[in-house]
């Protein structure tokens, strides 16, 4: 059965600081991966995804995640945040049905 | 152009009714998935249609909860006689080469 964990339930970083998000998965082929963002009342958008080729994806908004095999992991990260980023941050692995993380609430202090 | 759109946005329903949430897909998206979102959670899988064929629904909870997509396009996600822990966030999805977009969801309170 596929399963993602993100250890981390919250998060909470200066403004302008890097960030990184963890994600951890179980998948028994080659994983297809995703990391969504909810803003509150809002649906999910994709930041981007992990289907083959380049281990280290770009998405939008200045986030990146790369794909370790070996540690079954798929950080995201982002060089510098800004306070527009504060939102949730959810993993998500999976070929048609989706199954996901219970999320990262990322808070950004001034 | 147009996103995955969702109605209502906003149900209350008293424990017992039948309620009954819409889903219009991004137009010519052959893929339509349904989750569900509690409080504090992750959305989790429901039912995935690919146009009009119901292809797996074994996320759906109960007999209670029923999905359809008739014509291959707009979808309906139907919950009979509701219960207390029916109240959560519905969210639709429809896919485009393996990306799935999101619509705002419902969210369902019952009472």
């Amino acid at each position: 059965a596929q399963s993602v964990t993100q250890p981390d339930i919250h998060i909470t970083v200066s403004e302008g600081a890097s960030l990184e998000l963890r994600c951890n998965y179980s998948y028994g082929a080659t994983p297809y991966l995703f990391w969504y963002v909810q803003s509150p009342g809002q649906g999910l958008q994709l930041l981007l995804k992990y289907f083959s080729g380049d281990t280290l994806v770009q998405g939008i908004k200045g986030f990146e995640a790369e794909f370790k095999r070996s540690q079954s992991s798929f950080n995201l990260r982002k060089p510098s945040v800004h306070w527009s980023d504060a939102a949730e941050y959810f993993c998500a692995v999976g070929n048609e049905k989706l199954t996901f993380g219970t999320g990262t609430r990322l808070t950004i202090i001034p | 152009g147009a996103g995955v759109s969702q109605s209502p946005r906003y149900k209350v329903a008293k424990r017992g009714q039948d309620v009954a949430l819409r889903c219009d897909p991004i137009s010519g998206h052959v893929s339509l998935f349904w989750y569900q979102q509690a409080l504090g959670q992750g959305p989790e899988f429901l039912t995935y249609f690919q146009n009009e064929a119901q292809l797996d629904k074994s996320g759906l909870p109960s007999d209670r909860f029923f999905a359809e997509r008739p014509e291959g396009s707009v979808s309906t996600l139907k919950i009979q006689r509701t219960q207390q822990e029916d109240s959560a966030v519905y969210l639709c999805a429809s896919s485009r080469l393996g990306e799935q977009y999101f619509g705002p969801g419902t969210r369902l309170t019952v009472t």
